[in-house]
């Protein structure tokens, strides 16, 4: 059973660029949670979704961010604009299905907008 | 979701026991405790999770008093490869945001 995969892993963008985050939860998962961390700090949470619905973007910037879970394919963590304290590491969970609800984490997309 | 205390950094050697308390004191009745573990450059690892009691698995256990108010991860015989950032947390995980603070960094030395 993989597990959650997240591409790409390292992105490089310059100031106001777009970054496009792909998240693919665990096979049977319904569930996903996007967290972005800052260097020597714990993760934030940004945003819950499951599949075409946002359930909770508590957590996420009012400006330039967004994101999707569609039917069909990864959830997508949209960045427009990027600035340089965009820089960080974000992370993909998921959850749901036989496993209950464990959050399992991605390996991260690392972020570094020049 | 309660509050969570643990240690910034805790050293031990290669063969020893580790134990990792973390203080939850407005844990409510609906909560579980739950334990990551972080490398650097990587996502957090499932390692544990428990209500009450004692939990075991092939990695570690958790002891939660019956209060409940606190609990402690214990790691058996800790090697090299268990250096690394451990994250309590404390919520209703039915599909709930995780709150992270800054976590406990465990150095382990040969």
């Amino acid at each position: 059973n993989a597990g959650v995969m997240q591409n790409p892993r390292h992105l490089v963008r310059r100031r106001g660029q777009e970054a496009r985050l792909r998240c693919s939860p665990m096979k049977g998962h319904s569930h996903v949670y996007w967290y972005r961390q800052l260097p020597e700090e714990g993760l934030k949470f940004m945003v819950y979704l499951q599949k075409e619905n946002i359930i909770d973007e508590s957590g996420m910037p009012k400006e330039r961010f967004s994101a999707e879970f569609p039917k069909e394919g990864p959830s997508i963590l949209r960045i427009q604009q990027v600035v340089r304290g965009d820089s960080a590491a974000y992370f993909c969970a998921s959850s749901g299905g036989g496993d209950g609800e464990t959050q399992y984490f991605g390996p991260g997309t690392r972020l570094l907008v020049l | 979701l309660a509050k969570t205390t643990q240690p910034i950094s805790m050293d031990s050697y290669e063969g020893q026991e580790v134990n990792i308390t973390c203080s939850h004191n407005n844990i409510a009745t609906n909560d579980y405790i739950t334990w990551y573990q972080q490398f650097p450059s990587q996502g957090p690892r499932f390692i544990i999770q428990g209500y009450k009691t004692k939990v075991t698995n092939e990695v570690a256990s958790l002891f939660i008093p019956a209060d409940r108010k606190s609990s402690t991860l214990s790691l058996p015989r800790v090697s090299l490869s268990d250096t690394a950032v451990y994250y309590c947390l404390v919520g209703d995980v039915a599909g709930t945001a995780l709150i992270f603070g800054k976590g406990t960094t465990l150095s382990v030395s040969s």
